[in-house]
């Protein structure tokens, strides 16, 4: 079955400066990837999705990229603000559209 | 905020006892996704329910149970309750074929 990896499982990042976190999959047959950022105490909120027929897709500061062949792909933040303190979680969803998550990454964002 | 619900929002249940948690998914959506998510870790996958049938399973026992009802709303049944089934508990909704889910506030079920 699939198995997500994420990386790092800590962030910490001067305000303004850019954020990376990156996910690694198993299974070559996934072909969604969803960003959900969970703030303390919330829901999981999709950010930011990529599907296997796109390389990259961006939203305003925020973008992924997929990388097939390496079967993996990153999530990055540009100008980061205090409130995108949260944990970020990558996902991947196997064939039957069950999503199995990456482990999370606390990401901080220092002032 | 999506249009998923869940209720309760918090529980407390002594081991033993048996739990039903309940999710009203958003509208037009005929898939609900059932997750139990750990402190400090990322959700699990427990089940999903699409035309009231279990449509995949994770890695959970029998004890936790699933059920839809046809205004695709569902009910997750968890019986002989353990220390280690503290957790919230989210619901999620989708389209079936579809790929994005939208969850909902969740359910946080702490066992003494």
């Amino acid at each position: 079955g699939e198995n997500v990896e994420q990386h790092p499982s800590t962030l910490s990042v001067q305000e303004g400066d850019s954020a990376v976190i990156k996910c690694t999959y198993s299974d070559s047959a996934s072909n969604y990837f969803p960003w959900y950022k969970q703030e303390l105490g919330k829901r999981p909120q999709l950010i930011i999705d990529i599907r296997s027929n796109v390389g990259e897709k961006k939203d305003q500061r925020i973008a992924v990229t997929l990388n097939k062949t390496a079967k993996h792909f990153s999530l990055h933040i540009t100008e980061t603000q205090p409130e995108d303190s949260a944990v970020y979680f990558c996902a991947a969803t196997d064939s039957n559209y069950q999503l199995i998550w990456g482990a999370g990454t606390k990401l901080i964002i220092k002032p | 905020e999506t249009g998923v619900t869940q209720s309760p929002t918090h529980l407390i249940k002594t081991r033993g006892q048996q739990v039903t948690l309940r999710c009203s998914s958003q509208s037009g959506h005929n898939t609900v996704s059932w997750y139990q998510q750990a402190l400090g870790q990322g959700p699990q996958f427990i089940f999903q329910y699409y035309r009231e049938e279990e449509n995949g399973r994770g890695n959970f026992p029998p004890r936790f149970s699933g059920l839809q009802f046809p205004n695709y709303s569902s009910e997750l049944n968890v019986n002989a309750l353990e220390l280690d089934d503290s957790a919230l508990y989210l619901c999620a909704s989708s389209q079936q074929g579809a790929d994005t889910q939208y969850f909902g506030p969740g359910t946080r079920l702490t066992v003494l």
